[in-house]
């Protein structure tokens, strides 16, 4: 089945870029996402994309799909203290539904 | 705020008891899915629920149950609780079924604690 890996921390200094990454297992998976955890609190989707799309941009946060690679970033830019967080990469895998399959988290540290 | 509720915050019960945790989705949305996060698991897919029908099923044990009620809003039915039930547990909702374009919305968790 699908698997997502990602690396678990990240530590990066206030007003750099940030660089998350993730890589996943079944080519087939449609729908990738990005999702962000404060403490105490819940997921909040952050972005998608379709696996038909290289790049989709939002605001500070930029998505690249390598899709030969099976490899997702999210690229936060002008990285603040309240960016500091868990992000999570989820993939839709084959077979439909929306059960999506989550990878262990990167924590990210922003420091001044 | 995403717009799923999730009742209560925080639940501390002891081994071989049963809860309910319950979830209002969004408005709107017919799909509820329940999710556990655990340190050792991860995030962990339990069930989903679309218009009150299960439509897809995960890694849940089979002393946990969920139903969704007709006015959309779940419950997830723990019994015979073990220490290793501990977790936070989270209700999701989205729009569609299956549909791919149907991001998932998370409430804030409830947060298990068997003692």
């Amino acid at each position: 089945g699908e698997d997502v890996e990602q690396s678990l921390f990240l530590s990066v200094r206030e007003g750099d870029s940030s660089v998350i990454n993730c890589t996943y297992t079944d080519s087939s998976s449609t729908y990738l996402y990005w999702y962000k955890q404060e403490p105490g609190a819940g997921l909040q989707l952050l972005t998608y994309i379709f696996s038909n799309m290289d790049m989709k941009q939002d605001q500070r946060l930029t998505v690249l799909l390598n899709k030969k690679d099976k490899h997702l970033s999210l690229r936060i830019a002008d990285t603040q203290t309240g960016d500091s967080a868990i992000y999570f990469c989820a993939a839709v895998p084959s077979g439909g539904y929306n059960k999506l399959i989550f990878g262990a988290g990167t924590r990210l540290a922003v420091h001044p | 705020d995403s717009g799923v509720t999730q009742t209560p915050k925080h639940l501390i019960t002891a081994t071989g008891q049963r809860v309910t945790l319950r979830c209002s989705p969004r408005s709107g949305d017919l799909s509820v899915y329940w999710y556990q996060q655990s340190l050792d698991q991860g995030l962990q897919f339990l069930i989903q629920y679309y218009n009150g029908e299960e439509r897809a099923k995960g890694n849940i044990l089979e002393r946990f149950s969920a139903q969704q009620f007709p006015d959309l809003h779940s419950e997830l039915n723990l019994s015979s609780l073990e220490l290793g039930d501990s977790a936070l547990y989270f209700c999701a909702s989205s729009e569609g079924a299956g549909g791919y374009n149907s991001p998932l919305h998370f409430g804030n968790g409830t947060r298990l604690t068997v003692t």
